[in-house]
């Protein structure tokens, strides 16, 4: 059982490169979510997802795009990178109720 | 013990005592509260969470205390060791539709 896999672990853009960052969750989790972290900070929505086919935007949306094919994967997809999307991004998923969500080990992200 | 009344971004504690960590959430409609621990270079690891209709629940070492007329949630970590040094987030999730929002992070570090 791996949890929540991210990958990469690391990754270097230059600006207006595209690129998809990859998020899977073996549990049959129905809920997933991606957030962003920067330096001295908590924990941003940037987009979520109730279930296969569905999702819906967080607090900080703009310059990403994500979709939810299947119940398994949830991939995070920036369109034109730019410096402000440097961060450390997370995937989380969890089955509701109590406990929350599961985090992925996250993914550092450089924007050049 | 070392305790702080409103939420500081840091807490200093002497190794073997108590620590209380404080956050103020904002969304009355919110079902569950939780907090979550974030070591160095990794996601966040879920401690403990209580439900919106209790006012203490208890885990190992670890309490939570939700005061809902104030709006304040509490941790509370029962001798303090090494291994507790990290960021504590405090966190709630939305009725309706499950989202996980976070509030400020604490960082306690443990003098030996």
């Amino acid at each position: 059982n791996a949890g929540v896999t991210q990958t990469p672990k690391f990754q270097v853009l230059k600006t207006g490169q595209s690129m998809t960052l990859q998020c899977a969750q073996d549990m049959n989790h129905e809920y997933m979510s991606w957030y962003r972290q920067d330096p001295g900070m908590g924990l941003r929505l940037i987009h979520y997802s109730v279930g296969a086919g569905i999702t819906d935007q967080g607090e900080v949306p703009n310059g990403y795009n994500v979709s939810r094919s299947t119940t398994e994967d949830f991939p995070l997809r920036l369109l034109s990178a730019a410096p402000s999307q440097t961060s450390v991004y997370f995937c989380a998923s969890s089955s509701g109720g109590g406990r929350g969500y599961t985090f992925g080990s996250g993914t550092r992200l450089t924007v050049v | 013990g070392e305790s702080v009344g409103l939420h500081l971004p840091t807490l200093s504690v002497q190794e073997g005592d108590n620590s209380i960590i404080n956050c103020a959430y904002s969304n009355s409609a919110s079902d569950y509260f939780i907090w979550y621990k974030q070591e160095s270079g990794k996601g966040p690891q879920f401690i403990i969470d209580i439900r919106s209709n209790m006012d203490k629940r208890q885990g190992q070492r670890v309490t939570v205390l939700l005061n809902k007329t104030v709006k304040h949630l509490s941790l509370q970590i029962a001798a303090t060791q090494p291994g507790d040094s990290a960021v504590y987030f405090c966190a709630e999730i939305r009725s309706n539709d499950y989202k996980l929002s976070f509030g400020a992070g604490t960082t306690v570090t443990v003098r030996a």
